[in-house]
């Protein structure tokens, strides 16, 4: 069974930073095209970021480029996303997602990330 | 990158049928057969329900089935149920390799 288990997550002060973590179970997470998905409070899906199978492509929405950096460790199974010069608006659950073709096919349960004064 | 329009409510009563539509541009729907849709109970993760388009992965009723016409691409559940109350994304891949979602749509069964 395909298991993604986000953890990070955290109230920070505007500006600041903070790592979020996706643990990977249950399939080849080496083989897998990864993503981060967040939503706002009340909103909806927002595509964040997303990296290939050995980290050595990634894309980012324009709303957290320069910012956001994705990685991965795959002798961990582990995929991260480091989040600096955090803003108010950047407050959501954050999601990971194995990537299927063009797709988003497994999803975590998420982690809610508040940044706040 | 511009979200996806989606109409921000539908109802219909059990055993009707409900359609949602997505609509993008030559840049992501109308440019690939890469839309996907999810269905997301209160609280909890989003759930891929149709991919590529008209495929559903294994699990998934075939009352939901998905469709694309242009720059539009559709989601009809049919045989409403209880269960089906919830939030539903369509996303596309778009240009420059990146993913767009739609703005989402809530589903009310009556």
């Amino acid at each position: 069974e395909v298991q993604l288990v986000e953890s990070g997550g955290g109230l920070v002060q505007p500006g600041g930073s903070l790592r979020l973590s996706c643990a990977a179970s249950g399939f080849t997470f080496s083989s897998s095209w990864m993503h981060w998905v967040r939503q706002a409070p009340g909103k909806g899906l927002v595509w964040v970021s997303q990296i290939n199978t050995d980290g050595s492509n990634t894309r980012y929405a324009d709303s957290v480029k320069g910012r956001f950096t994705i990685s991965r460790d795959n002798a961990r199974n582990t995929l991260y996303l480091q989040m600096h010069s955090l803003r108010p608006e950047d407050t959501a659950v954050y999601y990971c997602s194995a990537a299927g073709t063009g797709t988003f096919q497994s999803w975590g349960q998420g982690t809610l990330v508040t940044v706040s004064s | 990158q511009s979200a996806l329009t989606q109409p921000p409510s539908a109802s219909g009563s059990p055993g009707q049928s409900v359609t949602i539509s997505c609509t993008g541009t030559s840049s992501d729907v109308g440019g690939y057969n890469y839309v996907s849709w999810y269905q997301q109970h209160p609280g909890k993760a989003p759930k891929l329900i149709i991919y590529e388009v008209t495929k559903r992965p294994s699990g998934v009723p075939d009352r939901f089935s998905g469709s694309k016409s242009g720059n539009t691409a559709s989601l009809t559940v049919s045989g409403l149920q209880a269960e089906d109350e919830a939030d539903y994304y369509c996303s596309s891949f778009a240009v420059n390799n990146l993913y767009v979602f739609g703005t989402g749509t809530k589903v009310t069964v009556l």
